[in-house]
């Protein structure tokens, strides 16, 4: 089966960028998703398909697929993007989750 | 503005059945597919499995083949998903998440969200 590989913790400080880096193999042939999730909340699309932002998403996120790794970019950190971010693709009729990072802002 | 509602919390045994509902307003779920997602403590999503209830044809992960069963009822905009045998390894929040679908193309994110609903199981 697919697997995408997360790094457990990112640590960024306040007002600087954030990447957040989803492996898999081959993964630039597939469409990568970007969730957010707080603490105590459900999780929010914020990126589809690469690199399309969702109504209502600051252009302080943002994404990008090339060869084995998919990016997720958050610019001008704020307290409010702690949270755990996931990957997300489809594979073989199955939605597959990366395992998950935890944005830490200093 | 589509919302998904979901059913409460609930404390169930080990070995017995939970059923978790989802109620779809500001849109019909001919437009969408529901899938369901866990979170078990200290783990990350997971992902369950779905209906496309314009063709009411389930498909579920591999890891829940034979536990899970997910049903639409189309006259009331609800999904409801049911795991059997139930052990403390499910314990977790459950969400339903709407893929939205036209005709029989559907896209393959998750575009929004229920609130979740908690379920523990425990002796």
């Amino acid at each position: 089966s697919y697997e995408l590989t997360q790094p457990l913790s990112v640590s960024v400080a306040l007002g600087q960028t954030a990447s957040i880096a989803c492996g898999g193999h081959n993964i630039r042939s597939k469409n990568v998703h970007w969730y957010q999730q707080r603490p105590g909340q459900a999780p929010v699309l914020v990126i589809y398909r690469d690199a399309s932002r969702p109504s209502g998403i600051p252009e302080r996120f943002s994404g990008s697929n090339s060869e084995s790794t998919a990016t997720l970019t958050i610019s001008r950190v704020q307290v409010a993007d702690e949270a755990d971010y996931y990957c997300q693709v489809w594979d073989t009729g199955t939605a597959v989750f990366g395992g998950g990072t935890k944005l830490a802002v200093l | 503005q589509v919302q998904l509602f979901q059913s409460g919390a609930e404390v169930k045994k080990p070995g017995s059945s939970m059923k978790v509902s989802c109620q779809v307003s500001g849109g019909t779920l001919s437009s969408s597919s529901i899938n369901w997602v866990r979170r078990a403590p200290g783990l990350g999503l997971e992902w369950m499995g779905g209906i496309v209830p314009f063709f009411n044809t389930p498909t579920y992960a591999q890891k829940f083949q034979g536990r899970v069963t997910i049903t639409a009822d189309k006259s009331t905009n609800t999904v409801y998903m049911e795991l059997s045998s139930l052990k403390s390894e499910d314990t977790a929040v459950y969400y339903c998440a709407r893929r939205y679908c036209s005709g029989d193309s559907c896209h393959y994110y998750f575009d929004f969200w229920g609130q979740g609903s908690q379920v523990i199981v425990s002796a």
